[in-house]
């Protein structure tokens, strides 16, 4: 069975500060890799998304994630951070085609002045 | 165009009473998928439609939860005798061809 570890709970980090958030998937293959941002109340919204080609994938809002097929790993990135970054990011892997996803548990993220 | 929407965006109801949830998925959309996030389990999925395939209820709780997809497009997720441990923030999705699933605000449902 397909799962996912985001092992950090909560991250701090100051404004302007550069972030990583890490993820770490258990499968078989090589699945779909996506990440997803999650303010207070709201839905999720898609950060980035990988399927195949260039490991190194670029997002929305100055994200970016790198697939490591050696480590199972698909950490999301960020140089400088802004205070409007503060929100539940979530970490999913299906598998290729419209498949139901499997979430990590989120990592979420404070930001401080 | 317009995104996914979800209704309503909160629900409060007592134990023992059923629930509709509603969801309409982008237009064109052929496969929807709802899930449940709560505290201390995070994102789990309940149900998923393909086109005009029977749908995956794998991840459906018990019995008491059902959904369906009328004419390919709305959904509604139905809970019945609702317990507390149903409290959750339920959120629907929508994909079309290219695999990315796209989410809706989500129901808070409240069992008191």
């Amino acid at each position: 069975a397909q799962s996912v570890t985001q092992p950090d709970i909560h991250i701090t980090v100051s404004e302007g500060a550069s972030l990583e958030l890490r993820c770490n998937y258990s499968y078989g293959a090589t699945p779909y890799l996506f990440w997803y941002v999650q303010s207070p109340g709201q839905g999720l919204q898609l950060l980035l998304k990988y399927f195949s080609g260039d490991t190194l994938v670029q997002g929305i809002k100055g994200f970016e994630a790198e697939f490591k097929r050696s480590q199972s790993s698909f950490n999301l990135r960020k140089p400088s951070v802004h205070w409007s970054d503060a929100a539940e990011y979530f970490c999913a892997v299906g598998l290729p085609g419209n498949t139901p996803l499997v979430f990590g548990k989120g990592t979420r993220l404070s930001v401080i002045a | 165009g317009a995104g996914v929407s979800q209704s309503p965006s909160n629900k409060v109801t007592e134990k023992g009473k059923d629930v509709e949830l509603r969801c309409d998925p982008i237009s064109g959309h052929t496969a929807l998928y709802w899930y449940r996030q709560s505290l201390g389990q995070g994102l789990e999925f309940l149900i998923y439609f393909q086109g005009n395939s029977a749908p995956d209820k794998s991840g459906l709780p018990s019995d008491r939860f059902s959904a369906e997809r009328t004419g390919g497009s709305v959904s509604t997720l139905t809970i019945q005798r609702t317990q507390q441990e149903d409290s959750a923030v339920y959120l629907c999705a929508s994909t079309g061809e290219g695999g990315t699933q796209y989410f809706g605000p989500g129901t808070r449902l409240t069992v008191l």
